[in-house]
């Protein structure tokens, strides 16, 4: 199946410093990525949707210069979030579609930031 | 438009019981449904799709879903549960009519199942 991967797995970062997260699909090109946010106990957050060669489009409320969304190739997207802090820490998952006609979803392992 | 609820936060089995988590949907036109499966500190895992046809749908790890066009539900289930199926079940919805491609997730719902 379909598989998709982020890196780092976990990361604690001091507070003001920059953090990059890597997804990829591994066996698929992925022209949308979309990339959540989950707090504990809680459901998806979705914070932006990505294309493939074009700009990120952010939902409401999700700042676009703190998280940045990168899609260069078909096989890549990365989030950046700038100037970390605690509030920040999150669990971020990132998922790619295969085929955007059903909108079935494959989902990356998710990076545990801990801003400190 | 399109929203999906997942009206229990927490379901609790023994082991061996049946088990239903349950979802209802609302979409403009028809939809495409589905279910995923996230363990703790991991992403989600797709357990099953509704696209068209049989409305009973079978998916991974002996799970299976059936789609109710009147109810607007696509309740989860499995004969016999097992403990190791503890984790959080969301249920998720587009609408097939066009619009926007991605889906809407519940709020998700745990399940526990007891020894």
């Amino acid at each position: 199946g379909a598989v998709v991967s982020q890196h780092p797995s976990w990361v604690i970062c001091k507070s003001g410093t920059s953090v990059k997260i890597e997804c990829r699909s591994l066996d698929f090109q992925a022209t949308t990525m979309f990339w959540y946010r989950q707090f504990p106990k809680q459901s998806l957050m979705l914070m932006a949707t990505s294309n493939e060669g074009s700009k990120a489009t952010y939902e409401q409320g999700v700042e676009k210069d703190k998280f940045l969304i990168n899609h260069a190739s078909l096989t890549l997207s990365t989030l950046t979030v700038t100037s970390a802090h605690p509030e920040d820490s999150s669990f971020y998952i990132c998922s790619a579609l295969t085929l955007a006609g059903e909108g079935e979803q494959y989902f990356g392992p998710g990076t545990r930031l801990t801003v400190t | 438009a399109q929203s999906v609820a997942q009206p229990e936060d927490q379901v609790n089995v023994a082991e061996g019981n049946p088990l239903t988590v349950k979802c209802t949907y609302s979409v403009s036109g028809n939809p495409y449904l589905f279910w995923y499966v996230q363990y703790p500190n991991r992403g989600l895992q797709f357990l099953l799709k509704y696209i068209t046809g049989d409305n009973l749908v079978k998916g991974s790890y002996g799970f299976e879903a059936e789609f109710n066009k009147s109810q607007t539900s696509f309740h989860l289930k499995k004969p016999s549960a097992l403990v190791s199926d503890s984790a959080l079940y969301f249920c998720a919805v587009r609408d097939r009519s066009g619009g926007s491609y991605i889906p809407t997730f519940g709020r998700g719902t745990s399940l526990i199942v007891h020894p």
